[in-house]
């Protein structure tokens, strides 16, 4: 199985900050990778899939970046609704896997 | 627009066989996508569980395919889960998605919480 790198499992960061969040694949999985949001108590919502492509109604401030095994969710400008736990999610084989997680608190 | 529900029981004992219903609407046979699940412990990460496509294409995770069966209900659109000899390490929010195995699921249920206690 591929293994999916999430660290740090929380990072702070306060309103109008620009946060990157990492995910590293322990193999090459191209740009088989996808980012979801999840807030307490819901389902995760996808945001970006396939490293950067963003989803229909999702803000612009959101970003994927990288290809390979280095992959970057990028969130300017934070905004209230941003604090939530983020996960990324390689599609490149089967099983699918996903990261640990990480927690995006108000500093 | 795609919705899914989960439904099911929320308390099953040890050994026991859980069957989780998802009811979903708006996947149309033609768009590629399947249903599937996926679960998480309390305070843990997201496990894919299975998927099964519009035409009965099975998938399920390794590591559980000895326990899990997926099966679907065109004509009610619902997929049924079920998952044998149930342990705590079972218990978890199960989620209904929708999606493809080779890009991302794109819609998720709002889940339910098992919990696998004596």
């Amino acid at each position: 199985d591929i293994q999916m790198t999430q660290s740090p499992s929380s990072l702070s960061a306060s309103l109008g900050d620009r946060v990157t969040i990492p995910c590293r694949a322990s193999q090459n999985i191209r740009n088989y990778l996808n980012w979801y949001q999840q807030k307490p108590g819901k389902g995760p919502k996808l945001l970006i899939s396939a490293a950067s492509s963003l989803q229909s109604g999702v803000p612009s401030r959101f970003s994927g970046s990288g290809s390979g095994t280095d992959f970057t969710l990028t969130i300017s400008n934070l905004q209230p609704e941003d604090f939530a736990t983020y996960y990324c999610q390689q599609s490149y084989s089967t099983p699918v896997t996903f990261g640990q997680g990480t927690k995006l608190e108000i500093k | 627009q795609i919705t899914l529900k989960e439904s099911g029981p929320t308390l099953v004992k040890p050994t026991q066989t859980l069957t989780l219903t998802c009811s979903f609407s708006g996947i149309s046979k033609y768009s590629g996508l399947g249903v599937g699940w996926i679960r998480q412990p309390p305070g843990k990460a997201l496990e894919w569980l299975a998927l099964i496509y519009w035409d009965d294409d099975k998938r399920y995770s390794p590591s559980l395919m000895n326990r899990l069966t997926i099966t679907k209900d065109t004509s009610k659109n619902q997929v049924v889960l079920t998952m044998t000899n149930m342990d705590p390490v079972d218990t978890a929010t199960y989620y209904c998605v929708s999606g493809s195995l080779v890009t991302s699921f794109d819609s998720w249920g709002q889940g339910t919480l098992v919990t696998v206690s004596s």
